[in-house]
């Protein structure tokens, strides 16, 4: 069955650090990949998406993931962060096949001022 | 910019009561799915439907659970005989011409069985 991992559930850093959450998925054929964000109170919004080409993908706020197929991982990353990014972060995976999208458990994202 | 609504946002309902949870996906979308998320928990798919059908669906979307596009605009959830463990919340969401494309999801309805 597949299945996502997000490995960090709280993360906590300062106004311009750098950010990166790990995703892992475990399915052996084509996938489509995504990130969702939910601000406080806000319901959940795109990111990103990779679909084909390019691995390194860029999306909104600054936001960029790079999908390695060797090691079944989309980690999102952001080279400065702001306090508005405080939110949670979900990556979710479809298999190209089928319809439904396969959520890891979310990263919740605090960034002190 | 075109959003995906859902009513209401918090439903209180007893054991063994039937709910309907309603959403109203963006107007041109063609795919529409239910995802729940009970708390403390991954967000988990319940059933996708298109042109008037389901076209997936999961383990956890058993016979107490039907869907129905009625009116051409509102697609709903219906769970027959709540239960204490259909506590959650639950997330309609909306793709446009291609199933894979980018989904868009509304705001929740959270359920609460007592």
């Amino acid at each position: 069955a597949q299945s996502v991992s997000q490995h960090n559930h709280h993360v906590i850093l300062s106004e311009a650090a750098s950010l990166e959450l790990g995703c892992n998925y475990s399915y052996g054929g084509t996938v489509n990949l995504f990130w969702y964000v939910q601000y406080p109170g806000q319901h959940l919004q795109l990111l990103l998406k990779y679909f084909s080409g390019d691995p390194l993908v860029k999306g909104i706020k600054g936001f960029e993931a790079e999908f390695i197929k060797s090691k079944f991982s989309f980690n999102l990353r952001k080279p400065s962060v702001q306090w508005s990014d405080t939110a949670e972060y979900f990556c979710a995976v479809n298999a190209a096949s089928n319809y439904q999208l396969i959520w890891g458990a979310g990263t919740k994202l605090i960034i002190k001022p | 910019e075109p959003e995906v609504t859902q009513t209401p946002s918090h439903q209180v309902t007893q054991m063994g009561q039937e709910v309907i949870l309603r959403c109203v996906p963006i107007s041109n979308h063609l795919y529409f799915y239910w995802y729940r998320q009970i708390l403390g928990q991954k967000v988990e798919f319940l059933v996708s439907f298109y042109n008037n059908e389901i076209s997936e669906k999961s383990e956890i979307f058993d016979d107490q659970f039907s869907v129905e596009r009625p009116d051409g605009s509102n697609f709903t959830l219906k769970i027959r005989s709540t239960k204490l463990e259909d506590s959650a919340m639950y997330f309609c969401a909306s793709s446009g011409k291609e199933a894979h494309t980018e989904a868009f999801f509304g705001q929740g309805t959270r359920l609460t069985v007592v």
